[in-house]
């Protein structure tokens, strides 16, 4: 089945020290998205790829970086995480607005759930 | 700027009753409209969508929605609960534009159901 994957599932990491989470999709869809999820709360946008053009939401803090080596992987590098970036990560997939049919629907992975020590 | 509300941050219903989710938005172009459910430790998952085609949307697991244009609502229903319906309910709102796929999502609502 199709899908997008998000590895690990849970990730543990100390304070300030960098930490990458992964995600993968096999779904070909041309756009990505990361968002954060806090405790009771909504998800958050951070950045999202269309094809390769990254592009960053105005309020996602300096700390967050991503990359996209190719259309099936993207990955999401915190780079001094603090306390406060405990959360949900949660990746997405969509197909643009020229393709037919499924337009705008964003399809979810599992989430990695970040703790920091 | 669009935005999503949902009203009641926890619902709870009685076993084999209505359930009555509801979401109001605005947007200031014909918008598309989702309801996402979220289990505990779990990815969204997709439950009906509307996109501007019929206005009562049928979704997965007995759900549905029906939009009103006039009172700028998406509420989400189902006829009779059942306990696997525990979840977070999110509604969201995406203007559909090209290359501006963002969605815009309500702060959801937690749906208790009693046994």
């Amino acid at each position: 089945d199709a899908m997008v994957i998000q590895n690990p599932r849970y990730q543990v990491t100390q304070f300030g020290k960098p930490v990458t989470l992964s995600c993968s999709q096999t779904l070909n869809h041309n756009v990505m998205y990361w968002y954060q999820q806090k405790s009771s709360q909504a998800p958050k946008l951070l950045f999202h790829y269309y094809d390769k053009d990254f592009n960053n939401e105005a309020d996602t803090p300096d700390n967050f970086q991503s990359r996209r080596p190719n259309t099936s992987f993207c990955f999401l590098d915190i780079r001094s995480p603090g306390l406060g970036d405990a959360a949900m990560y949660l990746c997405a997939t969509s197909r643009d607005a020229l393709w037919q049919g499924d337009t705008d629907t964003q399809y979810f992975g599992p989430g990695t759930r970040l703790t920091v020590l | 700027a669009q935005s999503v509300t949902q009203l009641g941050s926890h619902v709870s219903v009685s076993e084999g009753a209505l359930v009555l989710l509801r979401c109001n938005y605005s947007s200031s172009v014909p918008p598309y409209l989702f309801w996402y459910v979220q289990y505990p430790n779990q990815g969204l998952q997709l439950l009906l969508k509307y996109t501007s085609a019929a206005t009562l949307v049928k979704g997965i697991n007995g759900f549905e929605a029906e939009f009103k244009k006039s009172e700028t609502s998406f509420h989400l229903t189902k006829p009779s609960a059942h306990m696997s319906d525990a979840a977070e309910y999110f509604c969201a709102v995406s203007d559909g534009g090209f290359g501006n796929e963002k969605l815009t999502f309500g702060t959801g609502t937690r749906l208790t159901i009693i046994p």
